[in-house]
């Protein structure tokens, strides 16, 4: 079946980095996601990483997939009080119509 | 400029009612979904839409049917609205069912 896990609550002082870890339970996905909510706001997409890498750079993200353990990460570089929301990874099954299964979302909350 | 719209925000209505979300995207893409979203933040896909034709229809009930009177446009109709169909709901829209979706802002229905 599709499961994607995360834990519910970080909590990290101002300049530090952030690691939000996603586990997923179904490997016949292809592009795995972090998406960022702020309270009252949609979904914005932040980063995206294809099944067959194992690590991409964007600026302060950082995001590694280790393919054999399910296991997915996203780390925020000099964690800032406006990186304060709830952060969704997601998984996407193309073959089955872009199905997207998201995790419970991890709230991160940054402390100045 | 935005890329993906819904209206309204806020709908706020009785039990028993009939009501539709409208959504529209100006980015040219094929695909169109509606999600939602809990009130512990869980996200999980009700329907996609792939030029105009529904590929995705995830156990939701009757109660809920969506169309697509083109492929810039997703609509969510509700009939016969419950208490249990208060959430927020997002619809979003990808080039096609392999690539990355985009999120409209949210319509948070209240049924009272």
């Amino acid at each position: 079946g599709e499961d994607v896990e995360q834990s519910l609550f970080l909590s990290v002082r101002e300049g530090d980095s952030s690691v939000i870890n996603c586990t997923y339970t179904d490997s016949s996905s292809t592009y795995l996601y972090w998406y960022k909510q702020e309270p009252g706001a949609g979904l914005q997409l932040l980063t995206y990483i294809f099944s067959n890498m194992d690590m991409k750079q964007d600026q302060r993200l950082t995001v590694l997939l280790n393919k054999k353990d399910k296991h997915l990460s996203l780390r925020i570089a000099d964690t800032q009080t406006g990186d304060s929301a709830i952060y969704f990874c997601a998984v996407l099954f193309y073959n089955q119509g872009g199905k997207l299964i998201f995790g419970q979302g991890t709230e991160l909350s940054v402390k100045p | 400029d935005t890329a993906v719209s819904q209206t309204p925000k806020y709908l706020v209505t009785q039990m028993g009612n009939d009501k539709s979300i409208k959504c529209e995207q100006n980015l040219g893409h094929d695909t169109m979904y509606w999600y939602k979203q809990d009130s512990k933040k869980f996200l999980k896909i009700m329907f996609s839409y792939n030029n105009k034709e529904l590929i995705i229809n995830e156990t939701v009930p009757n109660r809920f049917s969506p169309k697509s009177p083109d492929k810039a446009h997703l609509n969510l109709h509700i009939n016969s609205l419950e208490l249990g169909d208060s959430a927020v709901y997002f619809c979003a829209s990808s080039q096609d069912t392999a690539r990355e979706q985009y999120f409209g802002p949210g319509t948070r229905l209240t049924v009272t």
